[in-house]
């Protein structure tokens, strides 16, 4: 059974940093892409970033590009969500999602993790 | 970017109905598209790839149908469990989008 387990998630101060992680089991990880998608308060399925299963490939939403940055370590199963210059609206529940693979879409997710961004 | 836009907002369907639900693309992403389903402290399940593909484990009565620009997504006889909010996602092209989901509310 896939699982993705989300943690790192909590309050944030505008402008600064926080990581985000999703510990993984239950599939073979290292051929796998991964992403990372965000819910707003009241608000839809936002896709944020995906990584290849190398790690060398990555693709961010305009939103977030220059200011977030994911990686993973396949050593370890999990993947990462380096997230930096914080502001209010990146106040979200932050999923972790498996792509299936050669097609694109998101095949598993795990529960999510709060971000709250607030002085 | 491909612009998703679902129809309606809000369905309010009694129990055992037919619901229908709407998934417009601002360009063609040809088969590229699925359907999510979300409910409240829930991970989001995939329904639906490749536009009618039912992913392991959904039941026969979700179906999904189009291509190109226009998709649906139809649930034939709804569950109390099939209360919940549906989005549809492109993954053709980046970034990837989702619609901005549809609520299928009880009746």
């Amino acid at each position: 059974e896939v699982q993705l387990l989300e943690s790192g998630g909590g309050l944030g101060q505008p402008g600064g940093s926080l990581r985000l992680s999703c510990a993984t089991s239950g599939f073979p990880f290292s051929p796998c892409a991964m992403s990372w998608v965000r819910q707003a308060p009241g608000k839809g399925l936002d896709w944020v970033s995906t990584v290849d299963g190398s790690g060398d490939f990555t693709y961010y939403a305009d939103s977030v590009k220059g200011r977030f940055t994911v990686s993973r370590d396949n050593s370890k199963r999990t993947l990462y969500l380096q997230m930096n210059s914080l502001r209010a609206d990146d106040t979200a529940i932050y999923y972790c999602a498996k792509v299936a693979s050669p097609a694109r879409f998101f095949d598993s997710w795990g529960q999510g993790t709060l971000v709250s961004v607030s002085s | 970017e491909r612009v998703m836009t679902q129809s309606p907002a809000t369905l309010s369907v009694s129990p055992g109905e037919r619901a229908i639900l709407s998934c417009r693309a601002s360009q063609s992403i040809g088969s590229n598209l699925a359907w999510y389903q979300h409910k409240p402290g829930r991970a989001p399940r995939l329904l639906i790839y490749a536009v009618s593909t039912r992913a392991t484990g959904i039941p026969a009565r979700f179906s999904g149908s189009g291509s190109g620009t226009d998709f649906t997504l139809t649930i034939s006889s709804l569950q109390s469990e099939d209360f919940a909010v549906y989005y549809c996602q492109q993954y053709n092209n980046w970034p990837r989008t989702f619609g901005q989901g549809t609520k299928v509310e009880i009746k």
